[in-house]
């Protein structure tokens, strides 16, 4: 059972947009800690895609957005493309654990 | 460009010991944190271990506590994980990270994963 919830998959169409939703607590994102999202590819290491909340690496095309409200935190992904299919993972930290917790991951199917 | 590369995974049996190590290239690697991250087979991240830039401050989920220890050497660059009485349900790809250690803190990049293997 993960500290952060998130769906265990979400599904689009190419040039649809997603959203991926990343619920927490009073100890973690209600309590006013960053949220940061990571894209892991099939079969590769996951990937830094958005920092701070909102923030993107360079080279992060802005068809990601990330945005946090109250204790919850979404990543939307517009313009649906079938190189987006990936799993997802939302990241903050909580204070109850004294550590840095993870989302149980979320999967993008491109349908 | 940093560059992180992970080695020393394989099969050990439970109650083995392990030590994994991540050479890192392309930063002033002193200046920095650095994390494993694990995931075992068809789950997702878990948080394992950090260590500051110097090395004097080291932090583990309480899964590994007493079991496992972080450690680096700055003068080559390099980041460890002694891994001892390893479990069934350490079974995973270990990652290693820049990052991790401060409260708001995120990690990036990652290495490529080394394969733990836990087994009889």
């Amino acid at each position: 059972q993960s500290v952060l919830t998130q769906p265990p998959s979400v599904s689009g169409a190419p040039g649809q947009r997603v959203t991926i939703s990343c619920t927490g607590s009073s100890t973690n994102i209600g309590a006013g800690y960053d949220v940061h999202w990571y894209q892991q590819l099939p079969g590769t290491a996951p990937k830094l895609l958005i920092y701070g909340n909102s923030n993107r690496p360079s080279g992060v095309p802005d068809r990601f957005y990330g945005s946090k409200s109250g204790t919850s935190a979404s990543l939307a992904i517009t313009g649906l493309q079938a190189e987006d299919e990936a799993d997802y993972y939302c990241q903050s930290y909580d204070s109850s654990l004294s550590g840095l917790v993870f989302g149980g991951g979320t999967k993008l199917t491109v349908l | 460009e940093m560059q992180l590369l992970e080695s020393g995974g394989g099969l050990v049996q439970p109650g083995g010991s392990l030590r994994l190590s991540c050479a890192a290239s392309g930063i002033t690697f002193s200046s920095f944190a650095m994390s494993w991250v694990r995931q075992a087979p068809g789950k997702g991240l878990e948080w394992v271990s950090a260590i500051s830039g110097s090395g004097g401050t080291t932090y583990y989920a309480d899964s590994v506590k007493g079991r496992f220890t972080i450690s680096r050497d700055n003068s080559k660059n390099t980041l460890y994980m002694q891994m001892n009485s390893l479990r069934a349900e350490d079974m995973a790809v270990y990652y290693c990270a820049k990052g991790g250690i401060a409260v708001g803190g995120w990690f990036d990049p990652w290495g490529q994963g080394t394969l733990v293997t836990v087994s009889s």
